[in-house]
């Protein structure tokens, strides 16, 4: 069974640097690509960036650069998001999400989703 | 980018009912589309692929359909689950989200 279990919800000040995990069991991590999403609190879901564990290529949506950065361990099969410094506007649940292809020559589409993470940035 | 719009924002509806949802995009994306139900507090679910593939596990009043730049996910009836949002998510071209349709009774 794919599973995608996040790290538990985080409580920051502005300015803090915050890591979230996402451990995956079920499959082979390295082969398939991973993403995040960003949910603000009432809001619909944005994309924030994707990688491919096995080569470490790292997308990002131009709305998110620079903004995070996202890593993975192959060793613990667990994609991370960071920040260095947040902002009040980075409260949301993130979630993280495995995508695969319907066929070798086609694009990757998000399947199975971890739990989300809330992340809150209070003073 | 390719900006996806759903309609209705608000969808209200009985148990039983046909239910159906539209979604376009700014540009064609052929059949690179997925739709998700969000319940709340909850992650999304992967309910439809490739526009009008079912999701193993998925039941089959749900179907979507559609190509190019416009597409349509239809709840044949109903059931008390169903009620959540819909989102329609394009992945021709990296991803985005359409702002989401809430079906509520």
């Amino acid at each position: 069974e794919v599973q995608l279990v996040q790290s538990g919800p985080e409580v920051k000040k502005p300015g803090e640097s915050l890591r979230i995990s996402c451990r995956v069991s079920g499959y082979s991590f390295a082969n398939y690509w991973i993403g995040w999403v960003r949910q603000m609190p009432g809001k619909g879901l944005e994309w924030m960036t994707i990688m491919y564990p096995g080569s470490s290529d790292t997308r990002y949506s131009p709305s998110f650069q620079g903004q995070v950065t996202m890593s993975a361990d192959k060793s613990t099969s667990t994609a991370y998001l960071q920040w260095s410094s947040l902002k009040a506007s980075d409260i949301a649940v993130y979630y993280c999400a495995r995508a695969r292809q319907s066929l070798d020559t086609s694009p990757y589409f998000f399947d199975n989703w971890g739990q989300g993470t809330l992340v809150t940035v209070s003073s | 980018d390719i900006q996806m719009t759903q309609s209705p924002s608000t969808l209200s509806a009985s148990v039983g009912d046909r239910v159906t949802i539209s979604c376009r995009a700014s540009q064609s994306i052929s059949t690179w589309l997925a739709w998700f139900q969000q319940q709340p507090g909850k992650a999304p679910k992967l309910l439809i692929y490739d526009a009008s593939r079912l999701e193993s596990g998925v039941p089959s009043r749900f179907s979507g359909s559609g190509s190019g730049t416009d597409f349509t996910l239809t709840i044949s009836s109903l059931q008390p689950d169903d009620f959540a949002t819909y989102y329609c998510q394009q992945y021709n071209v990296y991803y985005s989200f359409g702002q989401g349709t809430k079906v509520e009774i």
